[in-house]
């Protein structure tokens, strides 16, 4: 079964830093992208970037750019979110998804970020 | 960017009838690069189409997409209460992608 299983719920304060992970399984992670999308509570969807674990080519999009960092690790099929100073206004649901490229077919189930003092 | 923007909000309709979901893009986007995407509360969502009209795996015929250029449409010929949920269109474009602000289909 193709699944991407997200690592727990996290409450942190601000200022802290946070990783988040992605693991794969049930295919070849290095042949599909990896993309991150926030949800703010009761909000849509915000796409925030996206990686090839084969390489680690990374695009970002504008909103999130320098505020975010996406890696890979294609020996234990495992892409991360991470922060370096989380803001209260970070609390939200994270989901990452697969791309076969234009696309997100396989996601998630998302992973509750919670920053508050 | 490409602005993405989803018509109604709010959608009331009753099992058994017909939906139509818009989706209008700020600029062309190609037909291969727009999908739609179902999202119920507490879950994950879900690709329902690909392409803008192409089902994706395991989703019902009673599901199609249609359009091209800026509009685009999702269509659900007859609502089953599994249905009610919320919607978004996603494009693909220049490296980078964008969603829609999504249209909830509640039930009347």
């Amino acid at each position: 079964e193709v699944q991407l299983v997200q690592s727990g719920a996290e409450v942190k304060k601000p200022g802290e830093s946070l990783k988040i992970s992605c693991k794969g399984s049930g295919y070849s992670f290095t042949s599909y992208w990896i993309g991150w999308v926030r949800q703010m509570p009761g909000k849509g969807l915000e796409w925030m970037g996206i990686i090839y674990p084969s390489d680690s080519d990374t695009r970002y999009s504008p909103s999130f750019q320098g505020q975010v960092t996406i890696s890979a690790d294609k020996s234990i099929s495992t892409a991360y979110l991470q922060w370096s100073s989380l803001k209260a206004s970070d609390t939200a649901m994270y989901y990452c998804a697969r791309s076969p490229g234009s696309y997100y077919n396989v996601w998630g189930q998302g992973t509750l970020v919670t920053v508050s003092s | 960017e490409i602005v993405l923007t989803q018509s109604p909000g709010t959608l009331s309709l009753s099992p058994g009838e017909r939906a139509t979901l818009s989706c209008r893009a700020s600029q062309s986007v190609s037909s291969s690069y727009l999908a739609w995407y179902q999202q119920k509360p507490g879950q994950a969502p879900r690709l329902l189409i690909y392409g803008a009209s192409s089902r994706a795996t395991g989703i019902p015929d009673r599901f199609s997409g249609s359009g091209s250029g800026t509009d685009f449409t999702l269509t659900i010929s007859r609502l089953e209460p599994e249905d009610f949920a919320v919607y978004y269109c996603q494009q693909y474009g220049s490296s980078a992608y964008t969603f829609g602000q999504g249209t909830k289909l509640e039930i009347k």
